[in-house]
């Protein structure tokens, strides 16, 4: 079975600091990783995806992720930390078995708290 | 930009009663998702259509919650009757057949 850990709750990070979000998976197959962000009363935003290529993946928002295979590990990054970056953020995998347009599996989620 | 939309933003109702929640995807989407968000959780898919079919429905409470797509557009999700446990956030997304999914704002359920 597919799924996805965010060993952390939260996260403090001071503005300005660079900040990560750790996210390992379990698939089997090629995995299909993905970050959202989701703001307070908000549905998920799409931050970045990994499919295949380059194992540094760069998105929305100044933020980063880097795909280690061998760690099976997608963390999500930022060189330098906002307050507006404070939010709730999920890695999820796409289910393998259904295509391009397979459901997504989330990990329960990482608050990241940025303070001024 | 264009979005997914639901409706309504929130819905506070009594357990027994029924409830509706609606969908419409970004144009051209032709997979649907209904996934569920309970509060400190992230969200787990209840159904997903493409156009009006349903191809994966295994983590829906048939007995209570039914969902339609009936012209491969618009979706609607219905709990009846809603039990306190049903108390979360309802969110729908929608994808092209690149397989990006974007989330509409939810619909956040009280039952009381």
């Amino acid at each position: 079975a597919q799924s996805v850990a965010q060993p952390e709750d939260q996260v403090n990070v001071a503005e300005g600091n660079p900040l990560t979000v750790k996210c390992t998976y379990s698939v089997s197959g090629n995995p299909y990783l993905f970050w959202y962000v989701q703001y307070p009363n908000r549905g998920l935003q799409f931050l970045l995806k990994y499919i295949t290529g380059d194992n540094l993946v760069k998105g929305s928002y100044g933020f980063e992720a880097e795909f280690n295979k061998s760690q099976t590990s997608f963390h999500l990054k930022k060189p330098s930390a906002l307050v507006s970056d404070s939010a709730l953020y999920f890695c999820a995998v796409r289910d393998s078995g259904s295509g391009n347009t397979g459901k997504l599996i989330f990990g329960q989620g990482t608050t990241l708290q940025v303070k001024p | 930009e264009a979005e997914v939309a639901q409706s309504p933003r929130y819905k506070i109702t009594e357990k027994s009663q029924a409830v509706a929640f609606w969908c419409d995807p970004i144009s051209g989407h032709a997979t649907l998702y209904w996934y569920r968000q309970i509060l400190g959780q992230g969200p787990e898919l209840l159904v997903q259509f493409q156009d009006e079919s349903v191809v994966d429905d295994s983590q829906l409470p048939k007995d209570r919650f039914s969902a339609e797509r009936l012209k491969g557009v618009d979706s609607t999700l219905k709990i009846q009757p809603a039990e306190l446990g049903d108390s979360a956030m309802y969110l729908c997304a929608s994808s092209s057949r690149q397989g990006e999914q974007f989330f509409g704002p939810g619909t956040r359920l009280t039952v009381l």
